[in-house]
């Protein structure tokens, strides 16, 4: 499958815990993005790397978040001391380059947190 | 930073009729506008996408227009088929994609 992966696919875990995903883009991708999308909501933009470079992240995003692409090919997204309000789909995405090229994104972890 | 809002959040058509969903955005910046669609438990997808220095697309029974002076874009299905019920997103792009809330399609038999 040459499509963008994600792993787990799902990912209980209790209040405070954390947790690690991860996202394997399309082969030779430079962009990879992170979104999370709730229930009724279209996906929120995280943040986004070109190569190993994170160049931005939401406001919306707390420190305890962080991504990682460390040679630009997969990347992880960790939540330290998850909140019942981190349950959510998060979705990854990838595309050949900025400005206009399409975005593939993977299926995506669903997080539950208890 | 980009604002983009959409409407209506619930559409029903008849099949066969169809279906307008409309979308304003807040960035001028903003040059790229694709279009998805997400059908229950599943990824989005893109189905239709333009660029700033277009007016109007059109693929098969999909067409998007796009006014950039009044910064809003539509989608356009026609002959609506049950097929075509899921979620729509619009989205604006000035580097990273911005979405919508989202626009639950339900086509009527």
């Amino acid at each position: 499958d040459t499509g963008v992966s994600q792993d787990p696919r799902h990912k209980i875990t209790k209040r405070g815990q954390n947790v690690t995903f991860r996202c394997d883009p399309i082969s030779e991708h430079n962009r990879l993005y992170w979104y999370r999308q709730t229930l009724g909501q279209g996906p929120e933009f995280l943040t986004y790397f070109q190569n190993e470079a994170q160049l931005e992240k939401s406001r919306l995003l707390s420190d305890r978040f962080s991504a990682e692409r460390p040679k630009g090919s997969f990347s992880t997204l960790e939540i330290q001391r998850t909140e019942q309000g981190d349950s959510a789909m998060y979705l990854c995405a990838s595309s050949p380059r900025g400005g206009g090229a399409e975005q593939y994104f993977g299926p995506g972890t669903r997080l539950t947190v208890t | 930073g980009e604002n983009v809002e959409q409407h209506p959040s619930t559409l029903s058509v008849q099949e066969g009729d169809s279906a307008v969903i409309k979308c304003t955005y807040s960035d001028s910046a903003s040059n790229y506008f694709p279009w998805y669609k997400q059908e229950l438990g599943k990824r989005p997808q893109l189905i239709i996408d333009i660029r700033s220095n277009v007016g109007e697309k059109k693929d098969q029974r999909i067409a998007v227009t796009l006014n950039k002076t009044a910064k809003h874009f539509s989608l356009h299905i026609t002959e609506t088929q049950p097929e075509d019920s899921a979620v729509y997103f619009c989205a604006a792009e000035d580097d990273k994609i911005i979405f919508g809330k989202g626009t639950r399609l339900h086509i009527l038999p």
